[in-house]
């Protein structure tokens, strides 16, 4: 059973435009949630985290956004540009366990000029 | 010095091969990780070295064998795999150990084929 869940495979977004990724989480435990970037033949690349006791971060044209009640968070990417095509990674930890980072299956994002 | 540096970045080998895959980092961080990601799947935590010691081994099997010489390195031995061990397997490293909310840092991965 997935702990963390990206339903969209893919997302197609024209350049300079908004592009929003989406995650679920099922495990109310956990506190802390990352967004990770991947190309192709490349290991993730952190972009930005959020702590449960926040709802908002944002650095630079990334904003992530939580709704710990609905237990979904968001990643907004303003304004889109064509090298943010790559897959992205949500991943979920409790700081109370061991601190195992789950990942969701991601989502491909392609910003077309 | 930012990077987590993997290799080989790709091996072949075959069911009765012994190989090791290496990853070395200099950022001082004293938790390291390797994960294993099938294609268009998420990575998998296989093991956690925390300040030089195993904490996490997530029930892989006992044909990966992972080795921490030091707190900057990290090997995983690998001994008569089978051919659905075709993976990219990231090694990542974190600030402090698992548990503290730390973001890790990923290499960029060894792809391996077993024939």
């Amino acid at each position: 059973d997935q702990q963390v869940k990206q339903n969209s495979p893919s997302l197609s977004v024209q350049e300079g435009r908004i592009s929003i990724l989406n995650c679920d989480y099922t495990n109310s435990m956990f506190d802390y949630f990352l967004w990770y970037k991947k190309y192709p033949a490349e290991g993730p690349t952190f972009l930005i985290s959020i702590s449960s006791i926040k709802d908002k971060n944002e650095d630079g044209r990334f904003t992530v956004f939580l709704n710990k009640s609905a237990k979904h968070l968001s990643l907004h990417i303003v304004p889109s540009q064509p090298g943010d095509s790559a897959v992205y990674f949500c991943a979920a930890s409790s700081g109370g366990s061991q601190g195992n980072l789950i990942f969701g299956k991601g989502t491909k994002l392609s910003v077309k000029p | 010095d930012t990077e987590v540096t993997q290799t080989p970045k790709h091996l072949v080998m075959g069911m009765t091969n012994k190989k090791s895959l290496k990853c070395e980092q200099h950022m001082g961080h004293r938790a390291m990780y390797w994960y294993k990601q099938k294609a268009k799947k998420p990575p998998e935590l296989m093991f956690v070295y925390s300040y030089e010691k195993l904490s996490i081994n997530e029930s892989v099997p006992s044909r990966f064998s992972p080795e921490c010489p030091n707190s900057s390195l990290l090997n995983l031995h690998l001994h008569a795999l089978q051919p659905e061990d075709s993976a990219l397997y990231l090694c990542a490293s974190s600030q402090d150990r698992p548990g503290t909310n730390e973001k890790l840092f990923f290499g960029s991965g060894t792809q391996l084929s077993v024939l």
